[in-house]
């Protein structure tokens, strides 16, 4: 079974720039996590998706922002790129029921801004 | 607001002891907590998940306990070896409220080096 999958891996972009993250679930999964792990800080809650609608977001500036595809695939887009945007991104995948199944995360996207 | 703390941030042990994580968290209506492991620049891999109902979860040299009504979890490694070496991440996961639900709050993490 194909976990988490995350592209590209490392992506690097100029300030003000956009970037998009894509992340593939695991087969099954209709729940799609994204977490920003910047340099220094812990793993912070970025976005939620499940069944195509956002369902939470953390505390994030709306320029970071994002969509669920009828696959369940997740892109995540972070627009006016600033320099303290760089850190990894992951992305993880779970199946929402009354008992759920662990979360599984994929390998991230490393982002840089310059 | 949920706490989650990781005592020790570092730890360096010999090969052949065993490891002691310890995670506490302030808001003890969790319904689930999950352990992961981490290497330098990766993703995040699961280890284990235990439900709030449960008292402990093991898989292989690994045993994670919980204490909901005391708000910590406990991490054993039974005789370690250098590939254990990695950061170490509880993450807890609260009942449904709206703003909660979806959520995995994370503690910083124990950094392990694990010497030959």
């Amino acid at each position: 079974e194909a976990g988490v999958t995350q592209s590209p891996t490392h992506l690097i972009k100029t300030r003000g720039q956009q970037a998009t993250l894509r992340c593939s679930p695991i087969s099954g999964h209709t729940s799609v996590y994204w977490y920003q792990q910047a340099l220094g800080l812990g793993l912070q809650f970025l976005l939620w998706y499940d069944e195509g609608e956002e369902r939470n977001r953390g505390n994030f500036p709306p320029r970071f922002s994002g969509r669920q595809f009828p696959n369940y695939s997740s892109e995540l887009n972070v627009n006016a790129l600033e320099l303290e945007d760089s850190a990894l991104y992951l992305c993880a995948s779970s199946f929402v029921t009354a008992k759920p199944l662990p979360y599984t995360f994929g390998s991230g996207t490393r982002l840089t801004v310059v | 607001k949920q706490e989650v703390t990781q005592i020790p941030a570092a730890l360096s042990v010999p090969e052949g002891e065993n490891l002691v994580l310890n995670c506490s968290f302030t808001d003890s209506a969790i319904y689930n907590l999950q352990w992961f492991r981490q290497d330098p620049g990766k993703g995040l891999t699961s280890l284990l998940l235990i439900q709030s109902s449960q008292r402990e979860q093991t898989s292989g040299r690994l045993n994670a306990s919980l204490d909901k009504s005391s708000g910590r979890s406990t991490l054993y490694i039974a005789a370690s070896q250098p590939g254990d070496s990695a950061t170490y991440l509880c993450a807890v996961r609260h009942v449904m409220t709206t703003d909660s639900w979806g959520k995995l709050q994370f503690g910083a993490g124990t950094q392990v080096v694990v010497t030959p």
